[in-house]
Formats: structure tokens, C-alpha cells, sequence
């Protein structure tokens, strides 16, 4: 089974910090993702990375970076983080062949103060 | 750009009920399309997928089927049980991309 897994389950930040979220997974995928997820909005995809060193912009990139310096760990930084970066992020991954399923991990939810 | 259409929620059943989620889509082509589910406390997980026009993609009991006529891809299940409350998302893949669209979500309660 595929396995992706997120540093953090729940976050408590204050405005202003710089927060890390670090997404991991275990299947030697190519592709990994990571998305916002709000209430009446859905998922919305911030940035998403075809390879090592490899990053392309989602749908709202603004207020992020991300970092992946290795194939099986997908950073994703908020460099000063805001209170309406408060969400729930998710990461996924998927294998690149084409049939693009993606697998996802359980989620950090991010309280920004 | 493509997007996803799904019918807002929450959809609230009885047990043993039939279930209809509707998902309609605005792409170029013919992309494949996912249905995810989302249990309380949980990420997301695929439920079922359909590549091509006319497939009928099934996983524990839940169906949809691809129509091109109508785009659409609409989720059922004859039967929901308490158990398969959650969010349920449908999702396009983009061509050209291995990135996914993804509808607003629908959320199922279920009571016994």
C-alpha cells in the first residue's frame, strides 16, 4: 500500500512565523502535490513538483514556496504565515504513468494566530 | 479552464437508501474522471475511476458512469449504510498534466 504521511496532524502558528509542512511518501512516486482544503471551496492546488528540484504553481501559489530536494519528501513553506493561511493542507502523490491516481496523506490542520 | 460541478450538500439519507451524487464537468476532450472520499479525520482516498467514455467505474457498491453526452459522472449506491457518511469529491484529470480538478465536495450523512 501506498504511503504518505504529513509531519503534523495539527499546527498552532503565529502570524508572522515562518511554518514548515513536511509530506513524505514511500512508493518511489514522481509526482507530488499539495493542496488547501476550505469549507465551500473544495481543494484548490498551491504548488505540485514533477521531479527532484522540480516545482510548477498550482491555482493559488501566492504566500508559498516549496522544497524538494529529495523524490520521497515535498516541502511546503509558508514564509510569513497570515491568519487567512488558516486551513487544512493535504499532499498527494502520484506515480507519473499516466493513470494518475493520487494518493493522499491525512491532512495537517494549520491555526495561524 | 475545466471544472467540476457537483451538487451541494449535505445530502442527509436513511439507512438502506438509494444514493445520488450529481458531478458535471466543463474540459477539452474526453479526461478521465475520479470520484475521492474523504472519511471524518481523514485525507482524501479513491473511490472509483473511469478512463474513457462510457466506462462504468465500481468500488465497494458505489457506480458512476462516464456519458460524454451529458458530461457528467454522477456517483450511486443502491444501498448507503451509516458507515459511508463523509465528503465525496469528483475530480477531473487535466490533459497534458498529471494535476486534478476537483469539485467542491458533497458531504453524506447517513442515519440509521
Amino acid at each position: 500500500d501506498v504511503k504518505v504521511t504529513q509531519s503534523s496532524r495539527y499546527l498552532v502558528k503565529r502570524t508572522g512565523e515562518k511554518v514548515f509542512l513536511e509530506c513524505v511518501q514511500d512508493m518511489d512516486h514522481e509526482n507530488m502535490f499539495w493542496y488547501r482544503q476550505d469549507p465551500g471551496l473544495g481543494l484548490r492546488l498551491i504548488y505540485f513538483s514533477y521531479d527532484v528540484k522540480m516545482k510548477e504553481k498550482g491555482d493559488i501559489p501566492e504566500g508559498y514556496s516549496v522544497s524538494r530536494e529529495k523524490k520521497e519528501r515535498f516541502s511546503l513553506i509558508l514564509e510569513s504565515a497570515s491568519t487567512n493561511q488558516t486551513s487544512m493542507y493535504l499532499c498527494a502523490s502520484s506515480l507519473g504513468d499516466g493513470r494518475e491516481t493520487q494518493y493522499f496523506g491525512p491532512g495537517t490542520r494549520l491555526l495561524v494566530l | 479552464g475545466n471544472s467540476v460541478t457537483q451538487m451541494e450538500g449535505p445530502v442527509t439519507l436513511s439507512e438502506e437508501a438509494f444514493l445520488t451524487i450529481n458531478c458535471t464537468y466543463t474540459a477539452t476532450g474526453y479526461p478521465s474522471l475520479f470520484w475521492y472520499v474523504q472519511y471524518p479525520g481523514e485525507g482524501l482516498q479513491l473511490l472509483l475511476k473511469a478512463t474513457k467514455a462510457d466506462d462504468k467505474g465500481s468500488n465497494k457498491g458505489f457506480e458512476a458512469t462516464y456519458r460524454k453526452e451529458t458530461t457528467s459522472f454522477h456517483l450511486e449506491k443502491g444501498s448507503v449504510q451509516v458507515s459511508d457518511s463523509a465528503v465525496y469529491f469528483c475530480a477531473l484529470l487535466n490533459s497534458g498534466y498529471s494535476t486534478l480538478t476537483f469539485g467542491k465536495g458533497t458531504m453524506l450523512l447517513v442515519s440509521p
